[in-house]
């Protein structure tokens, strides 16, 4: 099975700051690496598909990038309502792997 | 618009069966496969199977002696069963839409709002 390490943890930044949170796939998974947004008490949200995609209405301030093992969400200009929890996932194949999490909260 | 929305009892008791269905609309379960992924509360998700287009099955192996996913098309409803419950398997459960995007990545585009479930005697 196909193994997602997720990092930091946890990442505290200030509105306006830029962040990054990373992902680490056990193999290559071709750049079919997907990216959620989660939110205190709501659904997960998708944010990023193909590694590189932005899911219609997410604002361009979220980026990903990557490819083979290794990937990456960016968020330029943190606004208020960025605070949340971000979760990778494996979208090659089964089982479709979550990433630990990494919850980003305001400094 | 496209909805999901989890239901079942909230509470199970210990070494019971879990039953929890998952109603859609806005969509047919012929045209998108259906995960369900469970969060205990304050922890991260996880992945416990899929129902794809055709009605076959695939499972994460930590759950897959105890879980069974299956669906009802003519009445868009995915279900979930899961025995053996134990106080490990307190989470919310959600359902979601999952098709494959951009010919790159199987996704999960739409969730339902979650179902908690607390297991106790």
């Amino acid at each position: 099975d196909i193994q997602m390490t997720q990092s930091p943890t946890s990442l505290a930044a200030s509105v306006g700051e830029s962040v990054t949170i990373t992902c680490l796939a056990s193999e290559d998974i071709y750049g079919s690496l997907v990216w959620y947004q989660q939110k205190p008490g709501k659904s997960p949200q998708l944010l990023i598909y193909g590694a590189t995609i932005l899911e219609d209405g997410i604002p361009s301030r979220f980026s990903g990038s990557g490819s083979d093992t290794q990937y990456s969400l960016k968020i330029n200009s943190l606004q208020p309502e960025d605070f949340a929890s971000y979760y990778c996932q494996n979208g090659l194949s089964t089982p479709f792997t979550f990433g630990s999490g990494t919850k980003l909260e305001i400094k | 618009q496209v909805q999901l929305k989890e239901s079942g009892p909230g509470l199970v008791q210990p070494s019971q069966t879990l039953s929890l269905t998952c109603t859609v609309s806005g969509f047919s379960l012929t045209s998108y496969n259906v995960h369900w992924v469970r969060q205990p509360t304050g922890k991260g998700l996880e992945w416990m199977g899929v129902i794809w287009t055709g009605g076959s099955t695939d499972y994460n192996s930590a759950l897959k002696s105890r879980l069974s996913i299956s669906r009802d098309t003519s009445k868009s409803q995915v279900f979930l069963k899961m025995n053996s419950l134990q106080t490990e398997d307190i989470a919310t459960y959600y359902c979601a839409r999952g098709p494959y995007y951009g010919y790159t990545s199987y996704v999960m585009d739409a969730w339902g709002q979650g179902a908690s479930v607390t297991v106790s005697s």
